[in-house]
């Protein structure tokens, strides 16, 4: 399982580091991603980190805000969110990716989610 | 806007059959696999359908999948009120180097 946390509620330009912490399964063998919704909308990917984390792909609704990293000895994966604003707002979910290639991707593995609201 | 397109609600009554569909392009859905998720409001997505038309283990023969050029399709056949949920389609795209959704779609059971 995957089970999120370090969500809350930050003032507009400030700093958040989110954690997703995975259980029951060799997490150093597949690539993991966070995908956000924001209120009453739809899902958005937000970032992508490889098995190795040698390489990481970004939304560019995020992309020089946010940096995704993980840890494989302590089975987590991070997203230190930077500069946030009213619209990073929303429930942020990781992940587990599945699929040989990107062309295959699809995520089987999802947790329950962390809720981060950007409001002064 | 979201890259891949989908209708915002369908309906149907119980025991009916319904489809959604969606669209993309060659950068997305024309050449790479279609996966499709089940989200009940307040609770995570759920995975449904994996490259075009396999489903995990756990998942009913009711719901289906298939792909033709840049447009994929899911079908739930024998609708269910539990049936009640968002569904999302999802692929990669290799121009934006992204993972893509489409905007969703509300099915509700008559």
């Amino acid at each position: 399982q995957l089970v999120e946390s370090g969500g809350g509620l930050v003032q507009p330009g400030g700093s958040l580091r989110l954690s997703c912490a995975a259980s029951g399964f060799t997490f150093s063998d597949y690539s993991v991603n966070w995908v956000r919704q924001a209120p009453g909308k739809g899902l958005e990917w937000v970032s992508y980190i490889l098995t190795t984390s040698t390489t990481m792909y970004y939304a560019d609704s995020v992309k020089g805000r946010f940096t995704i990293s993980r840890d494989n000895a302590k089975n987590s994966v991070f997203l230190q969110m930077n500069s946030l604003r009213a619209d990073d707002t929303a429930v942020y979910y990781c992940a587990r990716i599945r699929g040989a290639t990107l062309g295959q991707f699809y995520m089987d593995v999802w947790g329950k989610g962390t809720t981060v609201t950007v409001s002064s | 806007q979201s890259v891949l397109t989908q209708p915002p609600s369908v309906s149907a009554a119980p025991g009916q059959k319904v489809t959604i569909a969606c669209s993309g392009s060659s950068s997305n859905i024309g050449n790479n696999y279609v996966s499709w998720y089940q989200q009940v409001p307040g609770t995570a997505p759920k995975l449904l359908i994996y490259e075009n038309n396999r489903r995990p283990s756990g998942i009913p023969d009711r719901f289906s999948g298939s792909k033709s050029g840049t447009s994929a399709t899911l079908g739930i056949t024998g609708l269910q009120t539990g049936d009640e949920a968002d569904y999302y389609c999802g692929t990669w795209d290799n121009s934006l180097t992204a993972a893509v959704f489409g905007g969703g779609t509300k099915l509700t059971v008559l």
